[in-house]
């Protein structure tokens, strides 16, 4: 099984211009996250998603929006990327947000703004 | 607020046993999570403790402590492939994980 896979694995982004990066699960799970990663600093949560037709902010949701409109699905948007969000960034999944479950991860992407 | 304190890197030799030590402070708890993460890869899940005391898996065991704020990680019979980082995630009372930076382990033969 692929469990999560995201799309694109890296990208070269120009400052102020928009994208959205995507995220796939198929374990039927209820929640999804979004995560960035940066040098020195632990996983910060961007927004979640305890069900398709719910989200709710991280940590750090500035500058960034999500849908869940299906199950499997759960894409990232950047409206108008800025430098600070060169990040790698990770989707996560797990079968609830409301239990402990373990959470599952994509592969991530690479994201430079310039 | 919520902290996380894992020591940033640490240096073990082929063979013999580490240590990976986390303190934490949450707003809330509903267990803890350890994830291995390799350069370059995502983290995969280690282990899960919510009540206190020690949890093996093979090489690998988890420690909890629930008054001390307090968890480790024991490695045994390191391995060349054990060189990563290891990620201590307390998890909240709205079921968050709460992400410290991680400890890298430089593994030597």
């Amino acid at each position: 099984t692929a469990g999560i896979t995201q799309a694109p694995t890296s990208q070269i982004l120009a400052a102020g211009r928009s994208m959205t990066l995507r995220c796939t699960q198929d374990m039927r799970h209820n929640a999804m996250y979004w995560y960035r990663q940066d040098l020195g600093l632990g996983l910060r949560l961007i927004h979640y998603s305890n069900t398709a037709g719910t989200t709710g902010k991280g940590e750090v949701p500035d500058g960034y929006s999500v849908s869940r409109a299906n199950t499997d699905d759960f894409p990232l948007t950047l409206a108008s990327a800025v430098p600070s969000q060169t990040s790698v960034y990770f989707c996560a999944s797990s079968a609830s947000g409301e239990l402990q479950d373990e959470q599952f991860f994509g592969p991530g992407t690479r994201l430079t703004v310039l | 607020g919520q902290n996380i304190d894992q020591p940033t890197e640490m240096t073990a030799t082929e063979g013999a046993i580490v240590q990976i030590n986390c303190t934490y402070q949450t707003s809330g708890f509903n267990g803890l999570f350890w994830y291995q993460q390799h350069a370059g890869e995502a983290p995969t899940f280690l282990s899960y403790n919510v009540l206190d005391g020690l949890e093996e898996k093979g090489r690998f065991s988890s420690f909890l402590s629930r008054s001390k704020g307090y968890s480790y990680l024991l490695l045994k019979e390191l391995q060349m492939k054990d060189s990563a980082s290891y990620l201590c995630a307390p998890m909240d009372s709205n079921y968050q994980l709460i992400w410290g930076a991680g400890t890298k382990l430089i593994i030597k033969p």
